[in-house]
C-alpha cells in the first residue's frame, strides 16, 4: 500500500521561509506523479495551491511555491504570515488505475 | 465562477445506504472528471472516488471499493456517490472536487457531512 509521507509539523517565525516536503514510502516522487498542494484551515475546504509540481493556482500569492527536493515534492513559503498557519496537504497521481493518494498532512505553525 | 456544492449528508445506521449528490456551475461539465474526497473527524484527506468526464471509466479507494459507486448525469451537471454497507469509519465529511487537466484537484465544493453511527 502506497503511503505519501509529510513532516508532522513545522513551525516558523513570521517572515520567516519554509520547506514542506511530500515523499513516497517507497520510492521517488517525479513529475509524472503531477504533485499538488492543498492548503486547509480548520472547517474549511481544501484550497489548491500548487499543481503539476510548480505551477501556482489562480490567486495564489506568489510566497508559495513548489519545486523538487531531492526525491520528494516540495512546498515553500516564502515571507510567511500568520494567515499561513494551518495545515498543508500533498497529493500525488499513482496511475495504475487512476489512483490519487493524498500525504499525511502537515500542521503548520507561525509564531 | 466555478461552483460545486455537495448535499445528501446525514445521519445514517451501520449497514444502511445514503446517496451523495454534487451540484456544479460555471463551467462546461462533461468536458470535467470529478472526484468525491473524505476527511474523517481530525484525520488527514483520502480521496475516494473519481469518474471521467464522460462517465466511461470509474475509479475507487480500496476502502470502498464494491460499496461506493459514483455516477454522473451531464444533462444536469450533477456527479453522485452512492454508499452502500456503510460502516462507522465512513464517517466524514465528503467533498466534490473538479478534476484539473493536470491531475489534481482545483475547485473544491464546501462538503457534506456524512455519520454512520448506531
Amino acid at each position: 500500500q502506497t503511503v505519501v509521507t509529510q513532516e508532522p509539523s513545522f513551525s516558523v517565525s513570521p517572515g520567516g521561509t519554509v520547506t514542506l516536503t511530500c515523499g513516497l514510502s517507497s520510492g521517488s516522487v517525479s513529475r509524472s506523479n503531477y504533485p499538488s498542494w492543498y492548503q486547509q484551515t480548520p472547517g474549511q475546504a481544501p484550497r489548491t495551491l500548487i499543481y503539476s509540481t510548480d505551477s501556482r493556482s489562480s490567486g495564489v500569492p506568489d510566497r508559495f511555491s513548489g519545486s523538487f527536493l531531492g526525491n520528494k515534492a516540495a512546498l515553500t513559503i516564502t515571507g510567511a504570515q500568520a494567515e499561513d498557519e494551518c495545515d498543508y496537504y500533498c497529493a500525488l497521481y499513482m496511475g495504475n488505475g487512476a489512483l490519487w493518494v493524498f500525504g499525511t498532512g502537515t500542521k503548520l505553525t507561525v509564531l | 465562477q466555478v461552483q460545486v456544492v455537495e448535499s445528501g449528508g446525514g445521519v445514517v445506521q451501520p449497514g444502511r445506504s445514503l446517496r451523495l449528490s454534487c451540484a456544479a456551475s460555471g463551467f462546461t461539465f462533461n468536458r470535467y472528471g470529478m472526484h468525491w474526497v473524505r476527511q474523517a473527524p481530525g484525520k488527514g484527506l483520502e480521496w475516494v472516488a473519481i469518474i471521467w468526464y464522460d462517465g466511461s471509466n470509474r475509479y475507487y479507494a480500496d476502502s470502498v471499493k464494491g460499496r461506493f459507486t459514483i455516477s454522473r448525469d451531464n444533462s444536469k451537471n450533477t456527479v453522485y456517490l452512492e454508499m452502500n454497507s456503510l460502516r462507522v469509519e465512513d464517517t466524514a465529511v465528503y467533498y466534490c472536487a473538479r478534476r484539473s487537466g493536470h491531475d489534481s484537484f482545483d475547485f473544491w465544493g464546501q462538503g457534506t457531512v456524512v455519520t454512520v453511527s448506531s
